[in-house]
């Protein structure tokens, strides 16, 4: 059982529309983090989210963290094809210093 | 820019060979991790090192081991390949101890145990 659940797994829409993954625990988070990972590549660290209700912009992106600190979503506005990739929620448990990682929404833009 | 590279990037191994598996990073980094990654599992910590010499258990330990003899390298060892070790392995480090702290990824290497 995974302790964070990605939602949806995979995802294909078309240029220019919107979308939105979602990062779901019944645990508590001291923060949590979004990475993207592109074929043939690592996981590149997105953002780090570390209070509860916070909300952070990069770009066409929007991060959330949830009130209770168990919960994220990442909305992506206006998608372009190099939007495209794996995209992970990782979260960082209260009571330790390792990372849980989701398992992963695949997004694909068509051009 | 942080490189963190990894010796191979496709490995194909017999059950029963003995595998490692070598990471280097260049910005001396404390923390070292390996991972491995498997479809809609996302990632899963086998082990890290917040130290040379020092090493801690991961989520999924069991059938691996590790080695960091210096800062920059630490490597992740098969001591007797399965069919079910076959997975796609990422290295990483960061600077500070805590999830807070930004982990720089390798590529990874994909290993195929047959």
């Amino acid at each position: 059982t995974q302790l964070l659940e990605q939602s949806p797994q995979f995802l294909s829409i078309q240029e220019g529309e919107n979308l939105t993954v979602y990062c779901n625990s019944s645990s508590v988070f001291s923060s949590l983090q979004w990475y993207r990972q592109e074929p043939g590549e690592g996981p590149v660290l997105l953002v780090t989210v570390v209070t509860g209700g916070e909300v952070k912009k990069l770009k066409r992106l929007t991060f959330q963290f949830g009130d209770a600190r168990k919960d994220s979503s990442l909305h992506i506005t206006a998608a372009q094809p190099g939007d495209t990739g794996l995209y992970l929620c990782a979260g960082l448990r209260a009571a330790g210093n390792k990372l849980t990682f989701g398992g992963g929404t695949r997004v694909l833009v068509k051009p | 820019d942080v490189k963190v590279t990894q010796s191979s990037r496709y490995l194909v191994k017999r059950t029963g060979e003995k595998v490692f598996l070598e990471c280097v990073q260049d910005m001396d980094h404390e923390n070292m991790f390996w991972y491995r990654q498997d479809p809609g599992l996302g990632l899963r910590l086998i082990y890290f090192s917040y130290d040379v010499k020092m090493k801690e258990k991961g989520d999924i330990p069991e059938g691996y081991s590790v080695s960091r003899e210096k800062k920059e390298r630490f490597s992740l060892i098969l001591e007797s390949a399965s069919t079910n070790q076959t997975s796609m392995y990422l290295c990483a480090s960061s600077a500070l101890a805590g999830g807070t702290d930004t982990q720089y990824f390798g590529p990874g290497t994909r290993l195929t145990v047959l």
